[in-house]
């Protein structure tokens, strides 16, 4: 059964540092890895998703590697800002695409 | 508005009544999902669909019961609410290509006391 595990549970810069989330995996044998973001209140939103064949992917402040072979994905956030303050989870699909997720790491950036 | 809606987006109710959560998606994807949320436990897969007329149980999967007689929809019953199913409530959808992006909808937060 795949355990997807996210550390730290928290995490608290201030503003302009460097952001790096991790998460783990205990099954390789994945398709692809999903970070999302979730607001307090609201649902998720995709931010990126890494192919199993990728190493990166990016999209702006955002920069996600995956590491198959040791069961790790990054996620990593250039020159944090408030507004990045939130709860990033990450997610891995089985057969069915049903979503196994971390327990995510709640963010909070300080002005 | 295209998308994945839920509703209600609130909903409070008593121990022992019926209650069903509904979820509508425009895409015409072929899967749909319902998750819960609960502190400590993170998101849980309750119920997936394959397809129209095709679901299957996930994680937690007691107490709920899901139809999916047409595409767009898939509604979630509790069929008899008690106070652990209190919690936040997600419905998904995504193409049925494996590995393909899940998209969420806004949650639904219902109360049983």
């Amino acid at each position: 059964k795949q355990e997807v595990t996210q550390i730290p549970a928290a995490l608290s810069v201030p503003e302009g540092e460097n952001l790096v989330l991790n998460c783990s995996f205990t099954d390789s044998a994945i398709y692809n890895l999903q970070w999302f973001r979730q607001d307090p209140g609201k649902g998720l939103t995709s931010l990126l998703l890494i192919q199993s064949s990728q190493r990166e992917q990016t999209s702006g402040r955002l920069n996600a590697s995956l590491d198959k072979s040791s069961g790790r994905s990054t996620l990593y956030i250039a020159a944090s800002q408030p507004g990045d303050s939130a709860t990033y989870l990450c997610a891995v699909p089985a057969a069915g695409n049903k979503l196994t997720f971390g327990g995510g790491t709640r963010v909070l950036v300080k002005p | 508005d295209a998308g994945i809606t839920q509703s209600p987006r609130y909903k409070i109710t008593e121990t022992g009544r019926q209650v069903t959560l509904m979820c509508h998606q425009t895409w015409s994807h072929s899967y749909m999902f319902w998750y819960r949320q609960d502190l400590g436990h993170g998101l849980r897969l309750i119920y997936y669909s394959a397809a129209a007329d095709i679901t299957d149980k996930g994680e937690v999967p007691d107490g709920y019961v899901v139809s999916r007689s047409k595409t767009e929809n898939f509604p979630l019953t509790l069929e008899s609410a008690t106070r652990s199913q209190t919690s936040v409530y997600f419905c998904a959808s995504s193409e049925s290509t494996a590995g393909d992006e899940g998209f969420f909808g806004q949650g639904t937060r219902l109360t049983v006391v």
